[in-house]
């Protein structure tokens, strides 16, 4: 089966700058997360969506970024405006029923630089 | 917050050589699992234990879970030079039925090299 898909794999920006990243989870696979992986440190989740509803965005900076999951498959994450703290790698992950395992599938990320 | 805690922080080996990594957490949790990161790339699953659990395998891997002593250790035997990555243990606290999903919360990994 294909994997959870995102993009860009890079991208650089300037501070205060907007970017926004894409991810296309695995097919039937209705919990999709969004983390922040900083330099050096382990992923912190920003959001959780089940099919296109949030259930946890405790942790998402609001004030700056927002996401969006259209539809219960696709989902946007953006940045408006970036600031430096924001360079990172950003990975999508999704999960499949409870029934099945309690895994995550992870995407390749979307490294950001904020300059 | 970070629940679990790698440790060491980086460990470096020759091929051919086990590899121990040791995971600490604070709250009680209902399953540990570890995960792979290459360099610039996602996070692979692989293998999760059970809270009830004390020891299991797959492949060359071994993982224990002490749940008296919060902590967790992953085994890698005769190590190769693809093993070279960052190894993360992240804990769950159970089916969240408000999510609709388990939650994980992610250590800080530990960054193993293995030389050739």
């Amino acid at each position: 089966e294909a994997g959870v898909a995102q993009s860009p794999r890079y991208k650089i920006i300037e501070k205060r700058q907007s970017v926004a990243f894409w991810c296309n989870p695995i097919s039937g696979h209705a919990t999709l997360y969004w983390y922040q992986q900083i330099l050096g440190q382990g992923p912190k989740l920003l959001i959780q969506f089940q099919n296109n509803g949030v259930v946890d965005d405790s942790q998402l900076p609001k004030d700056r970024f927002s996401a969006e999951r259209l539809k219960g498959v696709d989902s946007t994450l953006k940045i408006q405006p970036a600031k430096l703290e924001d360079s990172a790698v950003y990975l999508c992950a999704s999960s499949p029923p409870r029934t099945v395992q309690e895994t995550q599938y992870f995407g390749p990320g979307t490294r950001l630089l904020v300059l | 917050s970070q629940q679990g805690e790698e440790d060491p922080q980086a460990l470096s080996i020759q091929e051919g050589e086990n590899a121990t990594m040791n995971c600490s957490y604070k709250t009680s949790i209902n399953n540990l699992q570890w995960y792979r990161q290459n360099s610039g790339r996602g996070l692979v699953h692989l293998i999760l234990i059970r809270s009830n659990e004390r020891e299991k395998h797959s492949g060359r891997l071994r993982v224990t879970l002490d749940t008296s002593k919060k902590s967790s250790s992953l085994l890698i035997t005769a190590s190769r030079a693809a093993d070279t990555a960052s190894y993360f243990c992240a804990t769950d606290l159970g089916w969240d039925s408000g999510a609709g999903s388990y939650q994980l919360t992610f250590g800080k990994g530990t960054k193993l090299s293995v030389i050739p």
